[in-house]
């Protein structure tokens, strides 16, 4: 199956900081999405991005999909965006089924 | 819209209990997965259906494990019966017609069996 790798695996950060958070895919996808799973364990989405990218807010993501990885960048990061980030994939084709990466553990220091 | 609801969210129970878990997809959403978070293995798709059909059930653990979607607004997920190693947290997702679109979660059940 489709291997998803994110790093680092932890950062912590002061806030007011900016961070890059990568994600390495090994396979064509039609799906990538990005989550951050906040302290609750709610799994909130922050971006849909098999290609491209997009900004919303403090937040931004670009996925190089002939390269197969993708950036989310936090910048001016708030302890509220202390949590879980996870990037899934789903295969090109027909199977819509979200392979998950491990998540990367964000801590933000006030 | 209310997003994806799932029931309960806090579930404790003895081993050898049976266990059902319940959600309800965004309306007008027509595919639908269940996943299944632990520390060891992370987060991992058990089941999913599309227009209320199951498509592939190749992540469910075992026979204890069984998945209903009997009509486009409901599903239920049920383990008979539970052991320890079944606690986790249980999400339910849905998401739009076609492969190229994004899966909302809902908040998920967590599931402590003793």
């Amino acid at each position: 199956g489709i291997q998803v790798e994110q790093s680092p695996p932890d950062l912590i950060l002061q806030e007011g900081a900016n961070s890059t958070l990568r994600c390495n895919f090994s396979d064509s996808v039609n799906n990538l999405q990005w989550f951050h799973q906040n302290p609750w364990g709610q799994l909130i989405n922050l971006f849909y991005i098999p290609s491209g990218t997009k900004q919303n807010g403090r937040l931004s993501a670009t996925t190089v999909a002939t390269e197969r990885y993708s950036l989310l960048y936090i910048s001016s990061s708030q302890t509220t965006d202390s949590g879980v980030y996870f990037c899934a994939v789903a295969l090109t084709g027909a199977n819509s089924k979200l392979t998950f990466g491990k998540g990367i553990t964000l801590s933000v220091r006030p | 819209d209310a997003g994806v609801i799932q029931s309960p969210r806090h579930e404790v129970t003895e081993m050898g209990q049976e266990v059902t878990l319940r959600c309800k997809p965004i309306s007008g959403h027509n595919s639908l997965f269940w996943y299944r978070q632990t520390m060891m293995r992370g987060l991992e798709l058990l089941i999913y259906f599309n227009n209320n059909v199951p498509i592939d059930d190749s992540g469910m653990p075992e026979d204890r494990f069984s998945a209903k979607m009997p009509n486009a607004s409901f599903s239920t997920l049920k383990i008979q019966p539970s052991e320890p190693r079944d606690s986790a947290v249980y999400f339910c997702a849905s998401k739009g017609q076609g492969t190229a679109y994004e899966q909302y979660f809902g908040p998920g059940t967590r599931l402590t069996v003793t």
